[in-house]
């Protein structure tokens, strides 16, 4: 059974303009969550993390948000540019654990 | 940076065959992991270590085993080889137990014929 779900498989987005992804979880005891980016034929990298402390974190052109009462979380990326096409995962670990649970992923696509 | 490698990009292997998947992190780190990804399923945990000889199965461990000798080395054991275990296998290394980012190689494609 999933306990992070992206339900979006793809989403299409304008060079320039805002990439909306969206993550939602189950599991209560979950307090920290990441994204990780996927290029084909590479392995997953971090891009950016949220602790369940904070609803808010930012980097650069990437900001997570996190509702906890909701169990959802977002990733935005402003402007979006050809090189964030990729494969992106949402992640949450819980306190006691080790492993990170993963969604299925959402596969950007930003056109020119 | 970290560097995780993953000792073959893509591997061909027949069904019933003992395959050796090797990871290698360079960071010291004291987790590591075995994830498949699958489309559709995204990653999925097969087995984890946080520490040398140490092991934990993760959520679909069957048909899998691994082996920690050295705190840098984790490797994954097909012990015989079935073609449902074609996949993409990403190994990753963690600093820390919690609150800590993975850190993953690129990933090795298996196919089972």
């Amino acid at each position: 059974d999933q306990q992070v779900k992206q339900n979006s498989p793809s989403l299409s987005v304008q060079e320039g303009r805002i990439s909306i992804l969206n993550c939602d979880y189950t599991n209560s005891m979950f307090d920290y969550f990441l994204w990780y980016k996927k290029y084909p034929a590479e392995g997953p990298t971090f891009l950016i993390s949220i602790s369940s402390i904070k609803d808010k974190n930012e980097d650069g052109r990437f900001t997570v948000f996190l509702n906890k009462s909701a169990k959802h979380l977002s990733l935005h990326i402003v402007p979006s540019q050809p090189g964030d096409s990729a494969v992106y995962f949402c992640a949450a670990s819980g306190s006691n654990d080790y492993k990170l649970s993963f969604g299925a992923g959402t596969t950007v696509t930003v056109r020119a | 940076d970290v560097k995780v490698t993953q000792s073959s990009r893509y591997l061909v292997k027949r069904t019933g065959e003992k395959v050796f998947l090797e990871c290698v992190q360079d960071m010291d780190h004291e987790n590591m992991f075995w994830y498949r990804q699958d489309p559709g399923l995204g990653l999925r945990l097969i087995y984890f270590s946080y520490d040398v000889k140490m092991k934990e199965k993760g959520d679909i461990p069957e048909g899998y085993s691994v082996s920690r000798e050295k705190k840098e080395r984790f490797s994954l054991i097909l012990e015989s080889a079935s073609t449902n275990q074609t996949s993409m296998y990403l190994c990753a290394s963690s600093l820390a137990w919690h609150n800590s980012p993975l850190h993953f190689g690129n990933g090795t494609r298996l196919t089972v014929t």
